[in-house]
């Protein structure tokens, strides 16, 4: 069964303090890692899919990476509206397309 | 067309009572899933449709729900004599098969509360 955990629970910087969300996972076959932003009372908004070992995506001040065991977040120069959850979630080769989520992160920017 | 639409956004109802959830997807969107979320957690798979066929159903879906999707289009989630323990945000997504592991888009999701 795939899993997945997301570290820390919850993160708290100051604006402009860089720092890395880590999601490990064990799967059988990964096709594709996925990383959403979800607001309080909101659904995931998509951000990434990363489908291999060594692949990067970036997009704004978000630059997500993926080994054969975790991938991180990175969130460089954070601001305060970067707050919201993140979820890491996998889909496996024999998962029928679907989607198993970790927790999740909630980060904090304070101005 | 911009996004997955669900409605409604907010149900409040008596234990005991039935809804029924709508998803409408993304037009050209041939798969769609509905999952659940408690509060810190993530969502939980519960269903997918490819077309109109339903191919995966969770062992957290009870005989209590029950899911369809007439004709490949809009989608509804039905949950019969509602308990407490439903009480979640269920939300839809969709993607689009035959090209290479679409993402999922999620829609903003319908909030239950069983009182």
């Amino acid at each position: 069964e795939d899993q997945v955990t997301q570290s820390p629970e919850a993160l708290r910087l100051q604006e402009g303090e860089s720092s890395s969300l880590n999601c490990s996972y064990t799967v059988s076959g990964l096709r594709g890692l996925f990383w959403y932003r979800q607001d309080p009372g909101k659904g995931p908004e998509f951000l990434f899919t990363l489908y291999s070992a060594g692949e990067e995506k970036e997009k704004e001040r978000l630059k997500a990476t993926l080994t054969k065991k975790e991938s991180f977040l990175h969130i460089t120069a954070p601001k305060p509206e970067d707050s919201a959850t993140y979820l890491c979630a996998v889909r496996s080769g024999g998962s029928n397309y679907k989607l198993t989520f970790g927790k999740g992160t909630l980060l904090t920017v304070n101005p | 067309d911009t996004g997955v639409s669900q409605d409604p956004r907010h149900k409040i109802t008596k234990r005991g009572q039935n809804v029924t959830f709508r998803c409408d997807p993304i037009s050209e969107h041939n798969r769609l899933y509905w999952y659940r979320q408690t509060l810190g957690q993530g969502p939980e798979f519960l269903t997918y449709f490819q077309n109109e066929a339903q191919l995966e159903k969770s062992r957290l879906l009870s005989d209590r729900f029950s899911a369809e999707r007439p004709k490949g289009s809009f989608s509804t989630l039905e949950i019969q004599r509602t308990e407490q323990g439903d009480s979640a945000m269920y939300l839809c997504a969709s993607g689009q098969a035959f090209i290479q592991d679409t993402e999922a888009f999620f829609g903003q999701g319908t909030r239950l509360t069983v009182v």
